[in-house]
């Protein structure tokens, strides 16, 4: 099936740098999505991306659709203690029976104060 | 806001006892998941439900089975626990507009369940 390759697998970082993460697959997607989950609780959206190309943002969030329809990159710029969570990129295929959403295994941010 | 709330946040059940697991969401979404969360596995799709009384099922719907009744509700049934079902269980749903899905799906709190 499916596979994306999301990485880093987790990251360290000081308070205020930027981070950069990103998911790739030999698979092409006409959707990409991003979610933050926080410890012991779900998944939250933070960007969807529907053309190839995309760049979009949120807040300090910005995240990109790869031109190849294969890779999705995001960014977090100046970063900040409540930054840390698990972040997972998500790939979604269109058409017939193919309705789910492929996931990333999660790439853990930690910041220090 | 779109809101969907799982039933229990934790769950402690023995081996053989049957389990529900309640999702209900208030956005009158279509579509409706059930995955399960493990650590280095990542998210994995047991079923889900893309209309009332439909179902499918995801890649490990094995020892599982669910139930949509109502729009709002759906229910994930472990009909007889086993240990190997310990894990974070997430519910999901989605908005199915006219000519196409929306992949956008919005999760639930979880259950964090254990079966011992």
């Amino acid at each position: 099936g499916q596979q994306l390759n999301q990485s880093p697998q987790s990251m360290f970082i000081q308070e205020g740098e930027d981070v950069s993460m990103n998911c790739t697959s030999s698979s092409i997607f006409n959707t990409w999505l991003w979610y933050k989950q926080d410890p012991g609780e779900g998944p939250v959206l933070l960007i969807a991306l529907y053309k190839a190309g995309e760049l979009t943002s949120n807040g300090r969030l910005t995240a990109q659709f790869g031109i190849t329809r294969k890779d999705s990159f995001l960014n977090i710029s100046a970063s900040i203690p409540s930054d840390v969570g698990i972040y997972f990129c998500a790939g979604g295929t269109q058409g017939g029976s193919n309705y789910k959403l492929t996931f990333g295994k999660g790439t853990l941010l930690t910041v220090n104060p | 806001d779109v809101k969907v709330t799982q039933s229990s946040r934790y769950l402690v059940k023995r081996t053989g006892e049957k389990v529900f697991l309640e999702c209900v969401q208030d956005m009158d979404h279509e579509n409706m998941f059930w995955y399960r969360q493990d650590p280095g596995l990542g998210l994995r799709l047991i079923y889900f439900s893309y209309d009332v009384k439909m179902k499918e099922k995801g890649d490990i719907p094995e020892g599982y089975s669910v139930s949509r009744e109502k729009k709002e509700r759906f229910s994930l049934i472990l009909e007889s626990a086993s240990t190997n079902q310990t894990s974070m269980y997430l519910c999901a749903s989605s908005l199915n507009l006219a000519g196409g899905w929306r992949y956008e799906q919005y999760f639930g709190p979880g259950t964090r369940l254990t079966v011992t």
